[in-house]
């Protein structure tokens, strides 16, 4: 069974750069999206952006400048940094396999922007 | 003009239907879409339900019953999600989603409330 599995700082300082990892384990990295989503409290998802196992990424045109993800095949472990954070982008941030069909996720972990 | 707009809350009886709407804006034509679904239980991921463009493409989410069906409303410009044989652990909120100008778009959410 695939599992996902968010980690990273709860808090970060305006204008600070939020850094994610998810780990994935119980399947192949091969020919799949790994994408992340965020929720911000109380409201709707957002899909930030995808990379595939080659290296290619998709991102958010709302957040392109801002948003990085990388992959580390060694580690199972793909990565989300989002730069100059603002309070609008506290939110739940979550991992997931797929692009568009997203089949697994992880459970998700809170990030609050404040100082 | 949000890109999709869903009713922020729906009631249905246990053992009844409930249809989801998903309305795409003005402009943007349902008809050249794949509606994607989400369910999301509280404290939880979304869960993958089901994807629908057409009776010919179409596809269920793995482990998904198929008392949940997708639809589309052409002279509304709306996806649907029909859940029948409503049961209480089908109270959740209720995510469309699609792709559109280079990015995955979701609705806003329905509150499905089973009681």
């Amino acid at each position: 069974q695939v599992q996902l599995q968010e980690s990273g700082p709860g808090l970060v300082k305006p204008s600070e750069t939020l850094s994610l990892n998810c780990t994935f384990s119980g399947g192949s990295i091969s020919n799949y999206y790994w994408s992340w989503i965020r929720q911000p409290p109380g409201t709707g998802l957002e899909w930030i952006g995808y990379i595939y196992y080659s290296g290619s990424t998709n991102y958010n045109p709302s957040l392109r400048s801002r948003v990085t993800i990388s992959l580390d095949t060694s580690k199972n472990q793909f990565s989300l940094k989002l730069k100059s954070v603002s309070a609008a982008d506290t939110a739940v941030y979550y991992c997931a396999r797929g692009d568009g069909t997203f089949d697994f996720w992880g459970q998700g972990t809170q990030v609050t922007v404040s100082s | 003009q949000a890109v999709l707009t869903q009713p922020s809350s729906l009631s249905a009886s246990p053992g009844a239907s409930a249809s989801l709407t998903c309305t795409l804006r003005s402009g943007i034509n349902v008809g050249t879409y794949r509606i994607y679904w989400y369910q999301q239980k509280s404290g939880s991921p979304p869960q993958y339900l089901l994807r629908y463009k057409s009776d010919s493409d179409k596809q269920q989410g793995s482990g998904v019953p198929s008392r949940f069906s997708g639809s589309k409303d052409a002279s509304a410009n709306a996806g649907i999600l029909l859940i029948s044989g409503l049961q209480s652990e089908d109270e959740a909120d209720y995510y469309c989603m699609i792709w559109h100008s280079s990015a995955w778009v979701f609705g806003g959410g329905t509150k499905l409330t089973v009681l």
